[in-house]
Parts: C-alpha cells; sequence; structure tokens
C-alpha cells in the first residue's frame, strides 16, 4: 500500500506570493492533519479535516488555509508569504483516532 | 511550561551503548508516539502506546498513564541512530492533533 504523498517536495517562493502544497493520504484513510516544522518553534498543528471537514485548528494566522476534497486528499494554502512561513510542512493521515502516517514533508523557503 | 516535555536535549553516546529518552506530559492523552527524524528527513512514526510497552528491534518504548511519563530505549546503538526523537501526544477526544516535545537530539559516534 503507498505511503502519504506530498507534493512538491521543496518549494522556493518570494515574500508576498501565495503557495499551495497537496497531500495524499494512504488509501482508505479519510483523516489528514497538516503540521509545521520550524527550527524556532518545533513541530505545531495547523489542522486537521475528516470527511472533507475542518475538525480542528492551530494557532495560526488566517493566511493559512486548507481544505479536503472527496477522494481525502487535501490541500493547504499559505498566501501573502512571509519570511517566517519558511518551514517544513508535514502532513499525516489517519484510519483510526490515534494512528498516524507522515508524508515525506513539503520543504518551503521563502526569500 | 510546555505540555510535553524531553530529557534530555542533547545526547552524545558511543556505540553499542543503552539510550533512554524520556518523555512526560501534563494532559490526558488517549496516545502517545514516539517519531524520529533524521538530519533533513522526514518523520517517522517509531511506536504508538496507549498502555505498557513495545519493542521493535533494538527499540522499546514504555508507558505509564498514571505517572504521565514514556521511555524511548535504544539497546546496542549504532551510529545509524544519530537523529532527533521526538515525543508527541494525542490528547483525548475526537481529534488527531498532536502535541510535540521539543525532541531530543542523538549523536552515536563509531
Amino acid at each position: 500500500k503507498a505511503g502519504v504523498t506530498q507534493t512538491p517536495r521543496y518549494l522556493i517562493k518570494t515574500r508576498g506570493q501565495q503557495v499551495t502544497l497537496s497531500c495524499s493520504p494512504i488509501s482508505g484513510h479519510r483523516s489528514v492533519s497538516w503540521y509545521q516544522q520550524t527550527p524556532g518553534q518545533g513541530l505545531q498543528f495547523l489542522f486537521e479535516y475528516f470527511s472533507e471537514t475542518q475538525r480542528n485548528k492551530g494557532n495560526f494566522p488566517g493566511r493559512f488555509s486548507g481544505r479536503q476534497f472527496s477522494n481525502s486528499r487535501s490541500e493547504m494554502n499559505v498566501s501573502t508569504l512571509e519570511l517566517g512561513d519558511s518551514a517544513l510542512y508535514l502532513c499525516a493521515s489517519s484510519l483510526v483516532h490515534y494512528e498516524q502516517y507522515f508524508g515525506p514533508g513539503t520543504r518551503l523557503t521563502v526569500t | 511550561k510546555n505540555e510535553v516535555e524531553q530529557s534530555p536535549q542533547n545526547l552524545t553516546a558511543q556505540e553499542g551503548e543503552f539510550i533512554t529518552i524520556n518523555c512526560s506530559y501534563s494532559v490526558g492523552i488517549s496516545a502517545l508516539h514516539w517519531l524520529q527524524q533524521h538530519p533533513g528527513g522526514g518523520i517517522v512514526s517509531l511506536f504508538m502506546l496507549s498502555s505498557g510497552k513495545k519493542k521493535h528491534g533494538r527499540l522499546i518504548a514504555t508507558i505509564n498513564i498514571q505517572e504521565k511519563h514514556s521511555s524511548l530505549h535504544i539497546t546496542a546503538s549504532h551510529p545509524r541512530d544519530s537523529a532527533v526523537y521526538i515525543c508527541a501526544v494525542l490528547p483525548g477526544g475526537a481529534t488527531n492533533k498532536l502535541i510535540f516535545g521539543t525532541g531530543t537530539l542523538l549523536a552515536v559516534q563509531p
């Protein structure tokens, strides 16, 4: 069974631009969670989607948004990029409540 | 005070040594994860625990729910074990929102 895939793996953007990251969960998994990892703040929860509905949201500004499609694939969008948005963005999918399988991440660099 | 605390923050060991990394948390949880991240790499889930003890190869993870404490042990450590080890807890309720510790950077020297 294929694992969680994320695209793109690496991305360089300029301040003020917007970016969309994609996550395809393991087949059959309906929950997708997104996390941000930075050297200063470590790993932080962004949001979770389950069956196309946002079930939980972390403490991030409204510039960070996401959605989930009927096939459980999820996207997250960051608008008006700032230098501090440079991070590794991870998604994780789960079938049951407490198991999470992480994707390889998208490394975003904002210049 | 962070909800999830790990110790030590940094650990250097010689190949073959027995290693213990500790995790304490202050919230009620439904599960605890131990994660591994190699430099520049993604995250791999090593264990998910809700009680007791699990073993996988040279890795052993234990959890004491009453004491809100978990440990990750590495037996016969090897340089390839060098990585950041992260403890993450899943609070109770219908959510997959993990709360992470700050990680333990392990370096195993040959």
